[in-house]
């Protein structure tokens, strides 16, 4: 089945590591995005990407960095610098970059402590 | 910059009719649409709306004003599983943006 795979569903790490969350699509998309969603809060953009080896930021980019090395893959890693990570992490695909209709995976959700 | 403005919570009971307004700001309009969000779950697209008018697909309808900056969302015959939180959303051709609103949580009571 195609569709959007993050994992893992729940991390936990210790303030100050780096932390990669992984992101993989096989619905052949070229448009992949982050969001972070906090409690009750809608969804913030934070890195997007409309093609294999570019991306761009989003509105909440500080303390974290992507790659896009195959069409297929769309890291996240939030880094020691964001200076408040516990969030639910979303990750999206749409066939074009900023086409109406974008399919997401469940999420990851990541605790840090 | 973008923006979006919707409620932040609505109530309604079983079988009712609910309406789920967005206002938003951008510039290069292409379209409105919205998702749905169960808790915990991850978002799906319900429509989208690219002129003005109403769109039905089946209980849930979205409507469009262009010269308003402004749309909604209609539920129809309104179940408990429709509880969840629903968003819209600005995609963005030029940019390559797709861009939230707050969203908009609908309690479904008995």
């Amino acid at each position: 089945d195609g569709g959007i795979t993050q994992s893992p569903k729940y991390l936990f790490r210790k303030e100050g590591q780096n932390v990669t969350l992984s992101c993989e699509q096989n619905l052949n998309h070229d448009a992949m995005y982050w969001y972070r969603q906090d409690p009750g809060q809608g969804l913030r953009l934070i890195y997007y990407s409309q093609i294999v080896n570019d991306f761009q930021k989003g509105d909440i980019a500080e303390g974290y960095s992507v790659s896009r090395e195959k069409k297929e893959s769309f890291p996240l890693t939030v880094t020691s610098a964001q200076k408040n990570p516990t969030a639910f992490y979303l990750c999206a695909s749409s066939i074009v970059p900023g086409m109406a209709e974008a399919f997401f995976g469940q999420g990851t959700r990541l605790t840090v402590v | 910059g973008q923006s979006l403005e919707q409620p932040s919570e609505v109530t309604a009971v079983e079988g009712a009719i609910v309406q789920i307004n967005c206002t938003y700001q951008t510039s290069g309009f292409y379209g409105l649409s919205w998702y749905q969000q169960h808790d915990g779950g991850a978002p799906t697209f319900l429509s989208y709306n690219a002129l003005d008018g109403l769109e039905e697909t089946g209980r849930f309808s979205s409507f469009l004003s262009r010269s308003d900056s402004y749309g909604y969302l209609l539920l129809q015959e309104l179940q408990m599983k429709d509880s969840a939180s629903y968003f819209c959303a600005i995609p963005s051709g030029n940019t390559g943006k797709l861009i939230f609103g707050q969203g908009t949580t609908l309690q479904v009571k008995p």
